[in-house]
């Protein structure tokens, strides 16, 4: 099945500067991949996707990259603000026809005013 | 919209104990999943339906863990007996299609097992 790496598990930022977290993928069928940001005691909240028939889509201050050869997507926050502090997950759909996301162990993000 | 609800917030129950979790997902979404996220680790799936039919329920430890969505819209979780393991937050999510993404998700009930 599938399997979702993350890294950094933890990730400290001066504010303003960039922020940037990856993950891998196993299963070459994977064609869904969101990023959720997690508030501490919220539910994740979807922040930004990507398909696999594009290599990169940009949403204000949040990009994310996929690279299909290598099976890695990263994202990456540009000028940092404090509010950004969270937990950040990445997730892969398994493929097939259920969609269920797969998602990786989460990147503590913590931007220091 | 409105999101997606559940309840209780938080549970605290001795092992051995049972209990329920209740969610309501956004109205009009066909697909519902229930999450278990351990501290410190991303989320798992536990269970997918779609309208009132189970979808996927691999990863559900059948034994102690039940899960039903009648008529379609709410669902309840239900662990019995609890282990100690159990303790965690339990996320419910919902989508409007199976296969596009683009999950919601609950707030989460976090569940203590003492």
């Amino acid at each position: 099945g599938e399997n979702v790496e993350q890294h950094p598990s933890t990730l400290s930022v001066q504010e303003g500067d960039s922020a940037v977290i990856k993950c891998t993928y196993s299963d070459s069928a994977s064609n869904y991949f969101p990023w959720y940001k997690q508030e501490l005691g919220k539910g994740p909240q979807l922040i930004i996707d990507i398909r696999s028939n594009v290599g990169e889509k940009k949403d204000q201050r949040i990009a994310v990259t996929l690279n299909k050869t290598a099976k890695h997507f990263s994202l990456h926050i540009t000028e940092t603000q404090p509010e950004d502090s969270a937990v950040y997950f990445c997730a892969a759909s398994n493929g097939g026809s259920q969609g269920n996301l797969i998602f990786g162990k989460g990147t503590k993000l913590s931007v220091k005013p | 919209e409105a999101g997606v609800a559940q309840s209780p917030r938080y549970k605290i129950i001795e092992k051995r104990q049972s209990v329920a979790f209740w969610c309501n997902p956004i109205s009009g979404h066909a697909t519902l999943y229930w999450y278990q996220q351990i501290l410190g680790q991303g989320p798992k799936l536990l269970i997918q339906f779609q309208n009132n039919g189970v979808v996927d329920d691999s990863q559900l430890p059948k034994d102690r863990f039940s899960a039903e969505r009648l008529k379609g819209v709410d669902s309840t979780l239900k662990i019995q007996p609890a282990k100690l393991e159990d303790s965690a937050v339990y996320l419910c999510a919902s989508s409007f299609l199976r296969d596009r993404g683009g999950y919601t998700f609950g707030s989460g009930t976090r569940l203590t097992v003492v």
